[in-house]
């Protein structure tokens, strides 16, 4: 299995542009998400989804937008991209029971010029 | 407000030097904490989920316990693989989030 997988590894835009980060997972797992990791401040989740239509957010989405139109797939989207997005991005998947652990994926690194 | 700290930051031990990493936690009932290992460039990897207070679970050199404030990952006689930054998180009765603590960065010195 391949799990949860990320691409790219490294992406390097300026202010304004917009691009998406792309995010696949084969366990099906209901339960998908992104992360943010900045030095310092840990893991915050900006979105996550219970499964195919269902999104929403949280602790940080301004400036990201998601969608899950299949059970596989959860892409963000930076619409117009600002230094402070310039960050470590991890996509999270995970059975949807009472409780489970995630799985990541190893991460997208964005950098905002 | 659910909350994660861990200590120390840091810990450098020597090869065999047997420690403990700390996780505090404050949260509106606790459904699960959650130990992960993190390399350098990669993902967070699992490594333990713990419920209840009293539990222990076990993998090698590390053993995780939990108390109805804290949990400790203890490193047995630990050796320089077991280098990375061993992450902590909460997940809350209420909600689907996790919620993570930022840390702590071990360096096992042959």
């Amino acid at each position: 299995n391949a799990g949860v997988t990320q691409t790219p590894k490294f992406q390097v835009l300026k202010t304004g542009q917009s691009m998406t980060l792309q995010c696949a997972q084969d366990m099906n797992h209901e339960y998908m998400s992104w992360y943010r990791q900045d030095p310092g401040m840990g893991l915050r989740l900006i979105h996550y989804s219970v499964g195919a239509g269902i999104t929403d957010q949280g602790e940080v989405p301004n400036g990201y937008n998601v969608s899950r139109s299949t059970t596989e797939d959860f892409p963000l989207r930076l619409l117009s991209a600002a230094p402070s997005q310039t960050s470590v991005y991890f996509c999270a998947s995970r059975f949807w029971t009472n409780t489970g652990e995630l799985f990541f994926g190893e991460g997208s690194r964005l950098t905002v010029l | 407000e659910d909350q994660v700290t861990q200590s120390p930051e840091a810990l450098r031990l020597q090869e065999g030097e047997s420690s403990s990493l700390n996780c505090s936690y404050t949260v509106s009932g606790l459904r699960g904490l959650f130990w992960y290992r993190q390399d350098p460039g990669k993902g967070p990897e699992f490594l333990f989920t713990l419920y209840s207070a009293g539990e222990e679970k076990e993998k090698e050199r590390l053993k995780a316990t939990l108390t109805k404030k804290e949990s400790f990952l203890h490193i047995t006689a630990p050796k320089p693989e077991d280098s990375a930054t061993y992450l902590c998180a909460v997940q809350a009765d209420a909600g689907n989030q996790f919620y993570f603590g930022t840390g702590t960065s071990l360096t096992v010195i042959p």
